[in-house]
């Protein structure tokens, strides 16, 4: 698959806990924050957002957490399920003013569910 | 609603020679962007179409590689001539035009080129 040479953090979780995914990033500017899942053989699919003037975001048993003090972010997966074993990325998009919407992305975190 | 595809999901060339690798938005996204991983490194932007023109390529590697979006709908990335470095996946993606965020990115299955 794509992750092959990429050496990813991996966070393995028992079926049915609670998983926490973390991302530092490194752009001060940035103001817009997305997670996504990559399963293998498919592209980055968007799971949530966040702008910057949030801290906290919930969606369909996912949160986002967004400290913008110390530029971190976390993705958290309740229930965690086997369906959810996938990489996962934070990417980050600086507004500049000029419509560049180009995303940064970080590593990848690989997760895999423990039935 | 049809999503993002590419074209080809797969692709081995000799190095030297060129690739022009296809890209369909999402019908009605006016925003079309390329990105791409290639080994041991991070998904990285390369440019980003606005209907026909482009927004920003700040991105884009060198010269050998060139993007189109003709008519603002499917977009075209050729990489001319192609070098062992070029190997990877190349990802499309599409969103509306929605002012000052990108909205949704969609991403496309991405295709795999491997050069040798």
């Amino acid at each position: 698959g794509e992750s092959v040479g990429l050496h990813l953090p991996t966070l393995s979780v028992q079926e049915g806990d609670n998983s926490i995914i973390n991302c530092a990033y490194s752009n001060s500017a940035s103001d817009y924050f997305i997670w996504y899942k990559q399963e293998s053989g498919k592209g980055p699919q968007f799971i949530i957002d966040i702008r910057s003037n949030m801290d906290k975001r919930q969606g369909q048993r996912v949160t986002v957490l967004l400290n913008k003090t110390v530029k971190h972010l976390s993705l958290q997966i309740a229930a965690t399920q086997p369906g959810d074993s996938a990489v996962y990325f934070c990417a980050e998009n600086p507004y500049s003013g000029a419509g560049s919407y180009q995303l940064t992305f970080g590593k990848g975190t690989k997760l895999s569910v423990i039935p | 609603e049809a999503g993002v595809t590419q074209f080809p999901s797969h692709s081995v060339i000799e190095k030297g020679q060129t690739v022009t690798l296809r890209c369909d938005p999402i019908s009605g996204h006016d925003n079309l962007y390329w990105y791409r991983r290639v080994m041991g490194k991070e998904i990285k932007f390369l440019l980003h179409f606005v209907k026909e023109s482009k927004q920003d390529e700040s991105g884009m590697p060198n010269n050998r590689f060139l993007a189109e979006r003709t008519g603002g709908t499917y977009s075209t990335l050729k990489v001319q001539p192609a070098e062992l470095e070029d190997s990877g996946v190349y990802f499309c993606a599409s969103s509306r035009l929605t002012g000052m965020y990108s909205g949704e990115q969609y991403f496309g299955p991405g295709t795999r080129l491997t050069v040798t």
